[in-house]
């Protein structure tokens, strides 16, 4: 089993809707980030998150610890917004510990 | 700041060649990543180093693969020999002071092995 999972893999919806992209971990971490990775290939770091709520925009990135989960959410989507979205986490509380990637969420507005 | 600097952008090669891709990462960061990406196997962490120090190699694939950091403004991943499964496109990244402050991430090689 992969110690960091996300969900879906794959996501179509119609432009306006309300997206919800899933991160569930098995290891102790000390923070979390999303990825957002475009069609051309470029990684943007999104949110990096160790606890509570961020937002940016029409981006809202979430993070339960003692769950173990986060959710990256998307209001009003637009066809820009599809992208690959990775999920990363830091396992451990030190400055060198390792990088656990999930394989991504491949979503895709239509217009 | 010009961001992460990769080289080259694509390579193409024939297997048994050798291959080097180079970083130029952000100047002041001193932590610099090397990954890979497959369809396969999503992102994969291969080695990162810190003040020109190879921190963790645990993601290299095999004894094919070096990396080095010569100074805090250039890295190499080399190749030696290729082999048609290490096609892939090969992310450098960089942050400052922590593997997990932001990563800002170079525009990738995309590496095909013939």
């Amino acid at each position: 089993k992969n110690e960091v999972e996300q969900s879906p893999q794959n996501l179509t919806a119609q432009e306006g809707e309300f997206i919800t992209i899933n991160c569930s971990y098995s290891v102790g971490i000390s923070a979390l980030h999303w990825l957002q990775q475009h069609p051309g290939g470029g990684i943007v770091s999104l949110f990096m998150l160790s606890s509570g709520k961020k937002k940016h925009g029409r981006l809202i990135a979430t993070i339960n610890i003692q769950e173990k989960h986060s959710s990256l959410h998307i209001t009003a989507s637009h066809p820009r917004d599809s992208a690959v979205y990775i999920c990363a986490v830091r396992a451990g509380m030190n400055r060198d510990d390792k990088i656990i990637f999930g394989k991504g969420t491949r979503l895709h507005i239509l217009p | 700041d010009a961001g992460v600097i990769q080289s080259p952008r694509h390579e193409v090669t024939e297997m048994g060649q050798e291959v080097t891709l180079r970083c130029k990462p952000i100047s002041g960061h001193d932590y610099l990543f090397w990954y890979r990406q497959t369809m396969m196997r999503g992102l994969e962490l291969l080695i990162y180093f810190n003040n020109n120090v190879p921190i963790d190699d645990s993601g290299m694939p095999e004894d094919r693969f070096s990396a080095k950091m010569p100074n805090a403004s250039f890295s190499t991943l080399k190749i030696q020999p290729s082999e048609p499964r290490d096609s892939a496109v090969y992310f450098c990244a960089s942050s400052f002071s922590d593997t997990y402050n932001e990563q800002f991430f170079g525009p990738g090689t995309r590496l095909t092995v013939l």
